[in-house]
């Protein structure tokens, strides 16, 4: 069962349009990671957030958790063709492996 | 730096064969996991191991068979595979299971 949703599914966004992608969970958050895939290829680690009220930023992403640890957003902005690609939250809500949500897919167009 | 390698990259399989994913890390971590990702469903755990002699059912271990006699090594075997299995396998390690997990480039699996 996916424990982790994420919203939108998938996201098309004009070069220089900021975007936001959000990953929600029932439980408490203890570890929330956030991974980018490059379509056919495996998965790169972008960031990972565990307090609550966290906020990380890299170049031009910007990844929070909420206080109550149950939803994290990850935020673009000025977008590139270089962040096309496949984002996806994961947690470890079982603690002996990561669970994740079922993915963004993010175009960004000319 | 190798961190995690999977082979072969690509397979194709006739419904009934079996087959071995191979799977090798470098970082000596003890977590090891295989996922499947499918359109649309993200990524699926199917077994993971906490460490050498220890292996256990994830979220869809049905046609899939794990072992780990080393730390390094985790191989994934499909007995008799089926056209359902069609898929891109990732394996990845971690020093402990709620922390960053490192992935392989995947496997690309089809059964016809």
């Amino acid at each position: 069962s996916q424990e982790l949703e994420q919203s939108p599914q998938s996201l098309i966004v004009q070069e220089g349009k900021n975007l936001t992608i959000n990953c929600t969970s029932s439980k408490t958050l203890y570890g929330l990671y956030w991974y980018k895939q490059k379509y056919g290829e495996g998965l790169i680690f972008l960031m990972m957030l565990q307090k609550g009220g966290e906020e990380k930023s890299h170049e031009k992403i910007t990844a929070k958790l909420d206080e109550k640890k149950q939803q994290s957003s990850l935020h673009i902005t000025a977008s590139q063709p270089s962040h096309a690609g496949i984002y996806l939250c994961g947690a470890a809500l079982s603690g002996y492996a990561l669970n994740f949500g079922k993915g963004t897919s993010l175009l960004v167009t000319p | 730096n190798a961190g995690v390698t999977q082979t072969p990259k690509f397979q194709v399989l006739k419904t009934g064969q079996s087959m071995t994913l191979q799977c090798a890390q470098d970082m000596n971590h003890e977590y090891m996991s295989w996922y499947r990702q499918d359109p649309g469903m993200g990524l699926r755990l199917i077994h993971y191991s906490v460490g050498a002699g220890i292996t256990d059912q994830g979220e869809v271990p049905n046609g899939y068979n794990v072992s780990r006699s080393t730390t390094e090594d985790f191989p994934l075997r499909l007995l008799s595979a089926a056209p359902s299995q069609t898929s891109v396998y990732f394996c990845a390690s971690s020093s402990q299971g709620d922390t960053e997990a490192f992935f392989g480039q995947g496997t690309r699996l089809t059964v016809v």
